[in-house]
């Protein structure tokens, strides 16, 4: 399958400050990449779907001022956590979705590693 | 109703044996179905997609597909306790619909 990779994979920041997550598609273009946040025990959470080129589009109840979600190339989006404060500290997971190929694995997604935030 | 029903777990499988996971959906029109499996802590992994009616075989994994009954099904033979994990069914309809997971234990 495709690779897509995430940066840093752990941070731990304190209350108030920015924190800005990569997810980069390895060996692939990526017009579509997703976000997503885990809390422990529970089911992926779909934040926002990201666009080369274009705005975000955020699921309702996300902060778009707060997770601020830019695009700017086919193999990277990056997430940044405005002012974080401990609530968000959570799982986040990034995806990317393959569009091209043979007909056997058109749309798949490919998750990154994800990066664990811990906000003091 | 959920849009993605999965069995309720946790399914647990003696070594060797195969497990079997199930999972309905309520769209009609969702051409794409994919099978993940997430280690506790990590991300989810692609295992199968399947997009016809039918099965689908990949190593000791088969997906299999019913449209008609809205059904699409795992199975992984010879199971081994590294297939220990949660497994995820979604279906795509603009953005991946994911099931709650079936967790999986397999003991030696």
């Amino acid at each position: 399958g495709a690779v897509v990779s995430q940066h840093p994979s752990r941070v731990i920041c304190k209350s108030g400050t920015s924190v800005k997550i990569e997810c980069r598609s390895l060996d692939f273009q990526a017009t579509t990449m997703f976000w997503y946040r885990q809390f422990p025990k529970q089911s992926l959470m779909l934040m926002a779907t990201s666009n080369e080129g274009s705005k975000a589009t955020y699921e309702q109840g996300v902060e778009k001022d707060k997770f601020l979600i830019n695009h700017a190339s086919l193999t990277l989006s990056t997430l940044t956590v405005t002012s974080a404060h401990p609530e968000d500290s959570s799982f986040y997971i990034c995806s990317a979705r393959w569009t091209g190929g043979v007909e056997s694995s058109y749309n798949e997604q490919f998750f990154g590693p994800g990066t664990r935030l811990t906000v003091l | 109703q959920k849009e993605v029903e999965q069995n309720s777990g946790p399914l647990s499988v003696p070594e060797g044996a195969i497990a079997s996971l199930n999972c309905t959906y309520s769209d009609r029109v969702s051409q794409s179905f994919f099978w993940y499996r997430q280690y506790s802590g990590k991300s989810p992994e692609l295992i199968m997609s399947i997009y016809s009616n039918g099965d689908k075989e990949d190593g000791r994994f088969t997906a299999q597909l019913n449209k008609a009954s809205q059904y699409v099904s795992l199975l992984i033979r010879d199971s081994q306790p590294s297939d220990s994990a949660t497994y995820l069914c979604a279906f795509l309809r603009g953005k991946l619909i994911f099931g709650q997971g079936t967790e999986l234990s397999v003991k030696p």
